[in-house]
């Protein structure tokens, strides 16, 4: 069950822009926009920040923003802030020959 | 608010058996769909298994036939139970709640409440 493939590593400074992709998120259901966002920190639970692509959890800032573009999911971090150095997974599905559940590779964040 | 509290973790030797909990509050078991989700050190998340609220049961290729999910919803509870275990199933093991749309051409599949997960060490 081959994993979804994400950047291992992005960085930036505070206040700036990041975005980190996730390809082949689509699920094998057409026009399906089914993927979601989460974030880890060391030594934590991940805790889901985005879903779909207009979905933000209450509480979630609003510096986090998602884009789809066929088979990549993107997300961006605006404004980028200490607290924001974490890793971060996409998680699609693929329905046939059963149903199964597909993270990214993982992409840590980091800080400069 | 939803709490998820996972338990049963520990050192078992390759081959053992073990059975992890996940006991849930502020929702139900028997009418949310639940998932565990595994860490092993360093690595990234994996999706185990999933059980709907209809009682359809999936899980991931590395663990058929060897992991089984279930609930008992007396008790409110998610299990995992893990048979034929390999050095490479040590994790930390989490539940989730799964959410979303379920229907004929869509299934839930964002993990909107986590436990904070049992470790699991298969050692000899």
């Amino acid at each position: 069950q081959s994993a979804l493939t994400q950047p291992a590593s992005v960085s930036g400074s505070p206040g700036q822009s990041i975005t980190i992709s996730c390809t082949g998120a689509s699920s094998d259901i057409p026009g399906s926009k089914s993927v979601s966002w989460y974030q880890q920190h060391p030594g934590k639970a991940p805790k889901l920040i985005f879903y779909d692509v207009s979905n933000r959890p209450s509480g979630v800032s609003s510096r986090f923003s998602v884009s789809l573009s066929g088979d990549t999911a993107s997300l961006t971090i605006s404004g980028l802030q200490p607290e924001d150095e974490a890793d971060y997974y996409c998680l699609s599905y693929r329905s046939r020959p059963t149903l199964r559940y597909v993270f990214g590779t993982a992409t840590r964040v980091t800080v400069l | 608010e939803v709490l998820l509290v996972e338990s049963g973790g520990g050192l078992i030797q390759p081959g053992g058996s073990l059975r992890l909990s996940c006991a849930a509050s502020g929702i139900a078991v028997s009418t949310n769909h639940m998932v565990w989700v595994r860490q092993s050190p360093g690595e990234g998340l994996e999706w185990v298994s999933a059980l709907y609220s209809g009682g359809g049961k999936f899980s991931a290729d590395s663990v058929v036939g060897r992991f089984s999910i279930s609930r008992d919803n007396s008790r409110n509870t998610l299990y995992l139970q893990l048979n034929s275990l390999k050095v490479d199933d040590t994790a930390v093991y989490y539940c989730a709640r799964v959410s979303g749309y379920y229907g004929p051409r869509s299934f839930p599949y964002y993990f909107d409440s986590w436990g904070q997960g049992t470790l699991v060490t298969v050692s000899s």
